[in-house]
């Protein structure tokens, strides 16, 4: 899998947005960036994926670089319920194909 | 629309006794996975199984551990002579034959091996 880097933890409050930034500078042209949370306890949580587009769902808004170098995961208004650990992922084809490598990820704590 | 299911939830087990992990997927999806959580440690792939087919157990511990996905029924992640290191969260996700790397989890087995 490409690298990704991530910070350790970020704070948001509650209805602000949350900006979650990812580098994956050693990604291919046609790796794509998946991102992921898992709230304490519970099993991890599909958010969103890219190639390249910025990508928006019901959940988030994932905004890729131009270079595909990094990319921003955006919940637009945070709430408490956001919570948790977030991972960047970018996952590698082949003989791997299905496995998905959780690194550390950000802690995103929410505050009222 | 019922999501992943496992069962148990929680486990416990002797040393020495054999775990039985069950995960019915999303309804549809051919394609299942198992993670493991040791505490306060991260999401570890073990194994990616289709119909019938192990298409990459390479996270399985090479002993004790097996997982099967038959044609009919849940898919089994069985460990046999269980030890106190295998207690964890074991997770299992499941997806689309479209996006292998979209998978929707389920809420986890918690094994406790005293």
């Amino acid at each position: 899998d490409a690298k990704t880097t991530q910070p350790p933890s970020m704070d948001c409050a509650e209805g602000r947005a949350a900006n979650l930034p990812c580098n994956h500078s050693t990604i291919s042209g046609n790796e794509y960036v998946y991102w992921y949370r898992q709230i304490h306890s519970q099993g991890p949580q599909y958010i969103i994926h890219g190639l390249k587009n910025n990508e928006t769902n019901e959940m988030a808004s994932l905004i890729i670089t131009e270079d595909r170098k990094s990319s921003t995961l955006i919940l637009p208004h945070a709430t408490l319920r956001d919570t948790a650990v977030y991972y960047c992922i970018v996952p590698f084809g082949g003989t791997s194909y299905g496995k998905l490598t959780f690194g550390q990820g950000t802690i995103l704590t929410v505050h009222p | 629309n019922a999501g992943v299911m496992q069962n148990p939830r929680h486990l416990v087990r002797r040393r020495g006794q054999e775990a039985r992990l069950r995960c019915s997927p999303v309804k549809g999806h051919s394609h299942v996975y198992w993670y493991r959580q040791l505490p306060e440690e991260g999401l570890k792939f073990m194994v990616y199984l289709q119909k019938e087919n192990i298409i990459d157990e390479s996270g399985m511990p090479k002993e004790r551990f097996s997982a099967e996905f038959p044609k009919e029924g849940p898919s089994i992640l069985r460990i046999q002579q269980v030890v106190r290191g295998d207690s964890a969260a074991y997770f299992c996700a499941s997806s689309s034959g479209q996006s292998s790397y979209e998978q929707y989890f389920g809420p986890g087995t918690r094994l406790t091996v005293t």
